[in-house]
């Protein structure tokens, strides 16, 4: 069974740029999550969708940031524009079914670097 | 509120015992486990759950305690696999996980 996959695993823009940030999850996994991690800090939230729907945006950090789920599918996280601070390592998880006593799989991580 | 994982750090020897704690200022309905190594992704290793129920899929020993919202994980007899970083997630709603900063394992031979 494939995990969840994370494209590109590494992104260098300028700030003002724009960035979009892919996940698919595993197969057959309704629910998806976008965390991130900011150099030496915690994981964040930042939402959870439940097949297409957002359940939870609420560690979105601004309206810069934009999380689609067209078809209920893969997930992209654009970041528009881009600014220094957006920089950090973005991970994308999925469950089956969802809830906290759920496990969720973890992609690789997309390591954003905005200079 | 994030959870707060303590000891920072740990290097160990090959063979030798470490604790991991986790724990929270506010009521928890889990614990969840991840180990991560450089650039990879985290691995799921377990989930406590209220009521004593546990879920994973490695030989990995922990444990929680509901009143005082702490959870330790425990690395016996380590080797040098149990090398990374280990986060700890709680979880108190819908599946919005809050992580600790991590603990970094070094296992030397």
């Amino acid at each position: 069974e494939a995990g969840v996959t994370q494209f590109p695993s590494h992104s260098v823009i300028e700030k003002g740029q724009t960035v979009t940030l892919r996940c698919d999850p595993i197969s057959g996994h309704d629910n998806l999550y976008w965390y991130r991690r900011v150099m030496g800090k915690e994981i964040k939230f930042l939402l959870h969708f439940v097949k297409e729907s957002k359940q939870d945006e609420s560690g979105m950090p601004n309206n810069r940031f934009l999380a689609e789920r067209t078809g209920g599918t893969y997930s992209t996280l654009k970041v528009q524009p881009a600014e220094l601070e957006d920089s950090g390592v973005y991970f994308c998880a999925s469950s089956l079914q969802g809830g906290a006593n759920n496990e969720q799989y973890f992609g690789p991580g997309t390591r954003l670097t905005v200079t | 509120q994030q959870p707060v994982q303590s000891p920072q750090a740990v290097i160990l020897r090959e063979g030798e015992d470490a604790v991991i704690n986790c724990s929270s200022s506010k009521a928890l309905y889990s614990v969840h486990w991840y180990r991560q190594k450089h650039g990879e992704a985290p691995v799921f290793l377990m989930i406590l759950l209220k009521g004593g129920e546990q879920k994973g899929h490695e030989k990995i020993s922990a444990s929680f305690n509901e009143k005082k919202q702490q959870s330790s994980l425990y690395l016996t007899a380590s080797q040098l696999s149990y090398s990374g970083t280990y986060f700890c997630g709680t979880g108190r709603s819908w599946g919005k996980l809050q992580f600790g900063a991590g603990t970094q394992v070094v296992v030397t031979p």
